[in-house]
């Protein structure tokens, strides 16, 4: 069984700011983690993967992850937030090896302030 | 490398109708999904395609809903006699083998098929 736990339905943060969405993941085998970006009436944009290799992700727009163990979670975040960046943000995992079943957090809808 | 394709991108209609949506993935790819995503959900997994065979379908996916991929290539997903509780978007990805070591690819999505029942 996988899960993800999106913390924050709607988070706002001034443009220029600290972006950290929080995600926490639930697995029984080691889990491959996912960052989606989705903007209004489009599809999902793959932002970053972890897959067992460096826990430190870094994605595609300055955006970054860290995979901790220990503590279940794989936090997204960005030094300075552009008001590009808004949209919704979406946790997803699957687990290692079989077909790929991708579950995906509830999301969280991120507001920038100007 | 075009990206996934849905047709329509939007599809009114009555309730009780019958309504067919079309993905063509990305055309290396082997593995084709169908997620629904309703109004402040993350999408919720459909049924997925390794090739032409259909190896997994969601309980989510009830008997209205059928989905096919003849030629492993483009996938249809039909729902008959739609109900109210149908309106959703529906996405389409697809991903490419494992590569090396056994490492599952991130899926590519498309714009999806926003459906809205009257």
């Amino acid at each position: 069984a996988q899960s993800v736990t999106q913390l924050g339905s709607h988070v706002s943060v001034s443009e220029g700011a600290l972006v950290l969405l929080r995600c926490n993941y639930s697995s029984s085998v080691p889990p491959y983690l996912f960052w989606y970006v989705q903007y209004p009436n489009q599809g999902l944009q793959l932002l970053l993967k972890y897959t067992s290799a460096a826990t430190l992700v870094k994605g595609i727009n300055g955006f970054e992850a860290e995979f901790k163990k220990s503590e279940t979670s794989f936090h997204l975040t960005k030094p300075s937030a552009h008001m590009s960046d808004a949209a919704e943000y979406f946790c997803a995992v699957s687990q290692a090896g079989g077909y790929q079943k991708v579950t995906f957090g509830t999301g969280t809808k991120l507001q920038v302030i100007p | 490398d075009t990206g996934v394709s849905q047709d329509p991108r939007h599809k009114i209609t009555k309730r009780g109708q019958n309504v067919t949506f079309r993905c063509d993935p990305i055309s290396e790819h082997n593995r084709l999904y169908w997620y629904r995503q309703t109004l402040g959900q993350g999408p919720e997994f459909l049924t997925y395609f390794q090739n032409e065979a259909q190896l997994e379908k969601s309980r989510l996916l009830s008997d209205r809903f059928s989905a096919e991929r003849p030629k492993g290539s483009f996938s249809t997903l039909e729902i008959q006699r739609t109900e109210q509780g149908d309106s959703a978007m529906y996405l389409c990805a697809s991903s490419p083998s494992p590569g090396t070591g056994g490492i599952n690819q991130p899926q590519h999505f498309g714009d999806g098929t926003r459906l809205s029942i009257l």
